[in-house]
């Protein structure tokens, strides 16, 4: 099955800072999607990004599809960016739904 | 619109005996996909429902099972539990085409 690979696995940066969290993986897809999970263990989603750019706020995302990879960017970190920042996508083709999940970024923001 | 609801949300099990978990996904949303997520293993795929058909399985034995219902609920069944089955358990409603995929709160499972 398609192998999706997070990097860095822990980061740790001071209020303000700007971070780059990488998303590789090992096969074409049409569907990626950037999730963040709270405290309470519920993913959040930030971005559905097949391909392109997409900007929400102080996040954006870019996914190259041709080279398998796809970058969050996250701008003036503040203390409630901290958790773990999931990337996923199609479990396997052929028409039906379900996710692959990378390993995560644990993101730790301090004051 | 009121989002993908899971309920329990906690549960507490004996090894040895079975659970039911429950997903009511967003109305519209046919896909209906299930997860587990443990410290080590990570998040891993169970299953995917579309229209009452299970169109896709992950790597689990067949102690784990599920269903859907016409008004698109899923259910997700562990026979004999053990110890490793405690997780917290995700489930995510889609369209379905890999369209973007919504999660609930999850259920977490402690099997003592």
């Amino acid at each position: 099955g398609i192998q999706v690979e997070q990097s860095p696995p822990d980061l740790i940066l001071q209020e303000g800072a700007n971070s780059t969290l990488r998303c590789n993986f090992s096969d074409s897809v049409n569907n990626l999607q950037w999730f963040h999970q709270n405290p309470w263990g519920q993913l959040i989603n930030l971005f559905y990004i097949p391909s392109g750019t997409k900007q929400n706020g102080r996040l954006s995302a870019t996914t190259v599809a041709t080279e398998r990879y796809s970058l969050l960017y996250i701008s003036s970190s503040q203390t409630t960016d901290s958790g773990v920042y999931f990337c996923a996508v199609p479990y396997s083709g052929g028409g039906a739904d379900g996710l692959t999940f990378g390993k995560g970024t644990h993101l730790i923001i301090q004051p | 619109k009121a989002g993908v609801t899971q309920t329990p949300r906690y549960l507490i099990k004996t090894r040895g005996q079975q659970v039911t978990l429950s997903c009511s996904p967003i109305s519209g949303h046919r896909s209906v996909s299930w997860y587990q997520q443990t410290p080590g293993q990570g998040l891993q795929f169970l299953f995917e429902y579309f229209s009452e058909t299970q169109r896709n399985k992950g790597n689990f034995p067949g102690r784990f099972s599920g269903r859907q219902f016409s008004n698109s609920r899923s259910e997700m069944n562990v026979s004999t539990l053990e110890l490793g089955d405690s997780a917290l358990y995700l489930c995510a409603s889609s369209l379905g085409g890999f369209t973007e995929a919504f999660f609930g709160q999850g259920t977490r499972l402690t099997v003592v």
